[in-house]
């Protein structure tokens, strides 16, 4: 059973374009919601990250969008550059103790 | 933050024999665990890593296939043991730290059984 189902598979933005990844989960004890940027042979590194008692985070031009009644959150890229194209993984954990990671979103940027 | 070192960073195996791969964490962390990733596709968690003890593992992972040590609160070894072609596959350390704030990973170790 999946516990984190990711969507688009691969996306293409164009340059200056909004990238939106989205993703659900089926467990409600899940407690920490984090997003991950993975580029070609490197492991993954914390994109952002959101807890579900706020329902957006914002960092530069990432945000997380959060619907904890729909079980669902979602990544936003504004003003996306070619720079950000990566494959990128959402994630959820209880208490730290696991995490669950979404299938992976390959973003392309076009310049 | 933490800086989580990994190695070999790649090697290429002949099928049969095993490679023991080596994560090393800057910082002292309360758990640690152990990823496969293969090419294009997501993150699989393999075991948890326990201090003193033996790891836990997750179901389809057994622990004559990948011993797992962790002598101390900073240092860990996955072993692929007896590998196939199947085990072609990035093999990604994580680590939380006492502060708990997220899972940091290392940047992988890529093996090819040939």
């Amino acid at each position: 059973q999946q516990q984190v189902k990711q969507s688009p598979q691969s996306l293409i933005v164009q340059k200056g374009g909004i990238s939106i990844i989205n993703c659900a989960y089926e467990n409600t004890a899940f407690d920490y919601f984090p997003w991950y940027q993975q580029f070609p042979g490197k492991g993954p590194a914390l994109l952002i990250a959101i807890r579900p008692d706020v329902s957006e985070k914002k960092e530069g031009r990432f945000t997380i969008s959060f619907n904890k009644s729909a079980k669902q959150f979602s990544l936003h890229i504004m003003d996306s550059q070619p720079g950000d194209s990566a494959t990128y993984f959402c994630a959820a954990s209880k208490g730290f103790n696991k995490f669950y990671f979404g299938s992976g979103t390959k973003l392309n940027v076009k310049p | 933050s933490a800086v989580i070192s990994q190695k070999p960073s790649r090697d290429i195996c002949q099928r049969g024999t095993s490679l023991t791969i080596q994560c090393q964490v800057d910082s002292q962390v309360t758990m640690m665990f152990w990823y496969r990733q293969q090419p294009g596709q997501s993150l699989t968690l393999i075991a948890t890593a326990n201090q003193g003890s033996e790891a836990t593992y997750e179901s389809g992972f057994v622990i004559d296939k990948f011993p797992i040590s962790r002598p101390n609160l900073t240092f860990s070894t996955l072993t692929v043991s007896n590998m196939s072609p199947e085990d072609s596959s990035i093999y990604l350390c994580s680590a939380t730290l006492f502060s708990g704030n997220t899972i940091y990973f290392g940047e992988g170790s890529w093996l090819t059984v040939v």
